[in-house]
């Protein structure tokens, strides 16, 4: 089974552009996840799903940033507009829940350069 | 509130030696906890993970990590270190509750010298 899929895997932009990030779950699981990854703040959850429902949303930064899970196999992160702070590796995660709850799959992350 | 803390942002240790990476917890309730592995430009992989059935957990390549609620304690270790294990490693606790929120340690790199 192919595991999370995220694109692009990088991405260099501008301040001020808009900046979509993409990802695929393995599927049958049930949560999503949208991990930030800084040297100075190192692995932050954004925010996840569950059920294709957003369930915490409170790492998400500011207002610039929003994530949507149309269906069970796809999420964005948007974040608009962008700033050179939000530099860093964005990661996607799923997992199964249930007694497997914790175990996440992480995709290859996307490395975002915001100049 | 459930956290974790990895003392020692970077461990150096010579092939054959042991390895040994530390992570302390703060639950009030029974912890659900784990540790990954991420290599250079990878995502995080789970090495193994703690769910109260026993005390010594066993993971993949090698690793192991003990339990010890007296200690508020979940440290790594594997008893001879190849180069193969140079990476970043995470300790993290599951936010009881929930779907599956993990809250992660800041991280140790490990430095694994010939």
């Amino acid at each position: 089974d192919a595991g999370v899929i995220q694109s692009p895997r990088h991405e260099v932009t501008e301040m001020g552009q808009e900046v979509t990030l993409r990802c695929k779950p393995i599927s049958g699981h049930n949560s999503l996840f949208w991990y930030r990854q800084t040297m100075m703040r190192g692995l932050e959850l954004l925010i996840y799903f569950n059920n294709n429902v957003p369930i915490d949303d409170s790492g998400m930064p500011e207002d610039r940033f929003s994530a949507k899970m149309p269906n069970a196999s796809f999420s964005t992160l948007k974040i608009q507009p962008s700033e050179p702070r939000d530099s860093a590796v964005y990661f996607c995660a799923s997992s199964r829940g249930g007694p497997n709850t914790g175990e996440l799959f992480f995709g290859e992350g996307s490395r975002l350069t915001v100049l | 509130a459930q956290s974790v803390t990895q003392l020692g942002s970077h461990v150096s240790v010579s092939e054959g030696a042991l390895v040994l990476l530390r992570c302390n917890y703060s639950s009030s309730v029974p912890p659900y906890l784990f540790w990954y592995v991420q290599y250079p430009n990878q995502g995080l992989q789970l090495l193994l993970k703690y769910t109260s059935a026993a005390t010594l957990v066993k993971g993949i390549n090698g690793f192991e990590a003990e339990f010890k609620k007296s200690e508020t304690s979940f440290h790594l270790t594997k008893p001879s270190a190849h180069m193969s294990d140079a990476a970043e490693y995470f300790c993290a606790v599951r936010i009881s509750g929930n779907t599956g929120k993990l809250i992660f340690g800041q991280g140790t790199t490990l430095q694994v010298k010939p």
